[in-house]
């Protein structure tokens, strides 16, 4: 089974508005960290965004937020005013066993393209 | 700002050749790993190392793949007799545990060519 989803191959928005890149995940850990990370077309990955399973709050950086929904086991990425730097690959991925591991692996999901239209 | 460093960046060689890529992980970083993206596909997990060993291995990581810290700096991922199905894009991390999210900070990516 997957543990990361992210059904959206592909999406466009116009620039300026906001866009929503949807992620579910699988898990049965009770502790475990949801991420965000970009990759523009130079192809580095760039960390956007963390969610922690035991964060009460939605996390924002600037113009990212993430609407954390766990009874659903969802993810998404909110990303507001779009600009067109943010035409770039979006990958959701999930960190489980948070606590006394020796690995802190990320597990990738295969990622939405996202093009910001002018 | 301290970043993760790779090298080469880019890397052509013959199959069944053997492949070193290099990486300069942050320097108070304690977690390294290597993960591979094959053209326009979903990043993959290889390997996690920490405290001079492996800490954990995918099944992508067969006994064609090592990897080794051979001084205070360096980490590399080394490919014995490469093939053709080795050609991706390979990205050196590091993380540390000190931080509350412990996110990973990805290198540029060596991108190999198996020919």
């Amino acid at each position: 089974a997957q543990k990361i989803t992210q059904t959206q191959p592909g999406m466009f928005v116009q620039e300026k508005e906001a866009v929503t890149l949807d992620c579910t995940y699988d898990t049965s850990d009770q502790s475990y960290g949801l991420f965000w990370y970009k990759q523009p077309s130079s192809g580095e990955m760039i960390f956007l965004i963390y969610q922690g399973s035991y964060d009460e709050q939605n996390a924002t950086e600037g113009r990212y937020s993430l609407n954390f929904q766990k009874a659903r086991k969802s993810a998404n990425l909110v990303i507001s005013a779009s600009q067109l730097g943010d035409s770039a690959m979006y990958f959701c991925a999930m960190r489980e066993g948070v606590n006394g591991d020796s690995s802190y692996k990320l597990i990738f999901g295969s990622g939405t393209r996202l093009l910001v239209r002018p | 700002e301290p970043e993760v460093t790779q090298t080469p960046s880019h890397q052509v060689t013959q199959m069944g050749q053997e492949v070193i890529l290099r990486c300069v992980p942050i320097s108070n970083h304690l977690y390294f790993y290597w993960y591979r993206q094959i053209l326009g596909q979903k990043v993959e997990f290889l390997v996690s190392f920490y405290n001079n060993e492996i800490s954990e291995k995918s099944e992508i990581f067969d006994d064609q793949f090592s990897v080794e810290r051979p001084d205070g700096s360096n980490f590399t991922l080394k490919i014995r007799s490469t093939k053709l199905e080795d050609s991706a894009m390979y990205f050196c991390a590091s993380s540390s545990a000190a931080t509350r999210t412990g996110e990973l900070f990805f290198g540029e990516g060596s991108r190999l060519t198996v020919l």
